[in-house]
């Protein structure tokens, strides 16, 4: 079946660095993919939609210029969480949809900040 | 925008006892409709689905209703075993519309299974 792979699946980085997260489908195209934020024993809740080849649409709440998404290619979205605070710690995990709508999840990365 | 509502948040049951969870949604456009089991720390992993043009879908001991009329969904585990304990979250989205695939999900529910 479709496979979503997310890297790293845990880090750990200082205050005020940036962390990149990536997602990739591995068996087929995904012109749209979906970043997601998870909170210890809460939903996920959908951060902003991932385009290829233009610009992400974001929640609204979710700060653009500190969670910066690049889909540059039909299988590669990442996911820059700029100037990171110990608040931005959580779960984030991707999906992409394959065609059908069906969505696969990446393995989810854990981001502590501190 | 979609409103996804789910209940119950937790669910304890005797194993081979059977599980309902129930959502409700919103947005008459939605026609697509997930069912996520996650474990902790792990990616949610699809277990079923619906679409709005039929009411009810079967595999084996899951089976999923869909009542658009009213706007709610239900999951139905049968003969439940320790190893379904898990958080079960409910979806939906419009796999037609601009928002191609954008999951709406409900709030969760912790299933424990009791042996």
């Amino acid at each position: 079946g479709a496979v979503v792979s997310q890297h790293p699946s845990r880090v750990i980085c200082k205050s005020g660095t940036s962390v990149k997260i990536e997602c990739r489908s591995l068996d087929f195209q995904a012109t749209t993919m979906f970043w997601y934020r998870q909170f210890p024993k809460q939903s996920l809740m959908l951060m902003a939609t991932s385009n290829e080849g233009s610009k992400a649409t974001y929640e609204q709440g979710v700060e653009k210029d500190k969670f910066l998404i690049n889909h540059a290619s039909l299988t590669l979205s990442t996911l820059t969480v700029t100037s990171a605070h110990p608040e931005d710690s959580s779960f984030y995990i991707c999906s992409a949809m394959r065609p059908g709508a069906v969505a696969f999840f990446g393995q989810g990365t854990r981001l502590t900040v501190v | 925008g979609e409103n996804v509502e789910q209940h119950p948040s937790t669910l304890s049951v005797q194993e081979g006892d059977s599980a309902v969870i129930k959502c409700t949604y919103s947005d008459s456009a939605s026609n697509y409709f997930p069912w996520y089991k996650q474990e902790l720390g792990k990616r949610p992993q699809l277990i079923i689905d619906i679409r709005s043009n039929v009411g009810e879908k079967k595999d084996q001991r899951i089976a999923v209703t869909l009542n658009k009329t009213a706007k709610h969904f239900s999951l139905h585990i049968t003969e439940t075993q320790p190893e379904d304990s898990a958080v079960y979250f409910c979806a939906a989205a419009n796999a037609g519309g601009t928002s191609y695939g954008k999951l709406t999900f409900g709030q969760g529910t912790i299933l424990t299974v009791h042996p």
